[in-house]
């Protein structure tokens, strides 16, 4: 089955600046890559995603790539704010959906 | 439309009891998805349907634990005896299809001591 691999676990920067979240996937067949933000005590909520078709995404500060070749997809948040603080996840879908691990992301005022 | 429904938000329960956790997915998605998170293995697929059939159960730990869906508006996931280690946050979510977003349930916490 798909395995989703993501890093870092935990990323700390000052409001501001970028941030970067990677994660790499096993399964080519996957055609759909969701980035999800959970805050503490809440659900996964869906901020962006992309499909194999496209290699990148922009929603105001969020971009997210695709490389299908290497099998890896980028979160790229661009002048962060202390409320973009949250958990991070991305999942990579072909049928069903797994998720990555999760990063911890704490942005600095 | 209401999303995802969950029920209970809470419970808790000593080891042995049974424990039914309860999820109406939006109308019209096909596909419904019961994860548990904890800290230590982050946000695992236990099972998924679509059009109400288990399609994939590989993720259920063990036999305790089993999912029913018998129709489009409703699941329950089921764990039977509960251990102290099943404590964790349980979510229901559901999709139209695998290309599209899963929306989340707001999650049910279950602590079993």
């Amino acid at each position: 089955g798909e395995n989703v691999e993501q890093h870092p676990s935990t990323l700390s920067v000052q409001e501001g600046d970028s941030a970067v979240i990677k994660c790499t996937y096993s399964d080519s067949a996957s055609n759909y890559f969701p980035w999800y933000k959970q805050e503490l005590g809440k659900r996964p909520q869906l901020i962006i995603d992309i499909r194999s078709n496209v290699g990148e995404k922009k929603d105001q500060r969020i971009a997210v790539t695709l490389n299908k070749t290497a099998k890896h997809f980028s979160l790229h948040i661009t002048e962060t704010q202390p409320e973009d603080s949250a958990v991070y996840f991305c999942a990579a879908s072909r049928e069903d959906m797994r998720f990555g691990a999760g990063t911890r992301l704490t942005v600095k005022p | 439309d209401a999303g995802v429904i969950q029920s209970p938000r809470h419970e808790v329960t000593e080891m042995g009891q049974e424990v039914t956790l309860r999820c109406k997915p939006i109308s019209g998605h096909n596909s419904l998805f019961w994860y548990r998170q904890t800290m230590m293995r982050g946000l695992e697929l236990l099972i998924y349907f679509n059009n109400n059939v288990p399609i994939d159960d590989s993720g259920m730990p063990e036999d305790r634990f089993s999912a029913k869906m018998p129709n489009a508006s409703f699941s329950t996931l089921k764990i039977q005896p509960s251990e102290p280690r099943d404590s964790a946050v349980y979510f229901c979510a559901s999709n139209r299809d695998s290309t599209y977003e899963q929306y989340f349930g707001p999650g049910t916490r279950l602590t079993v001591t």
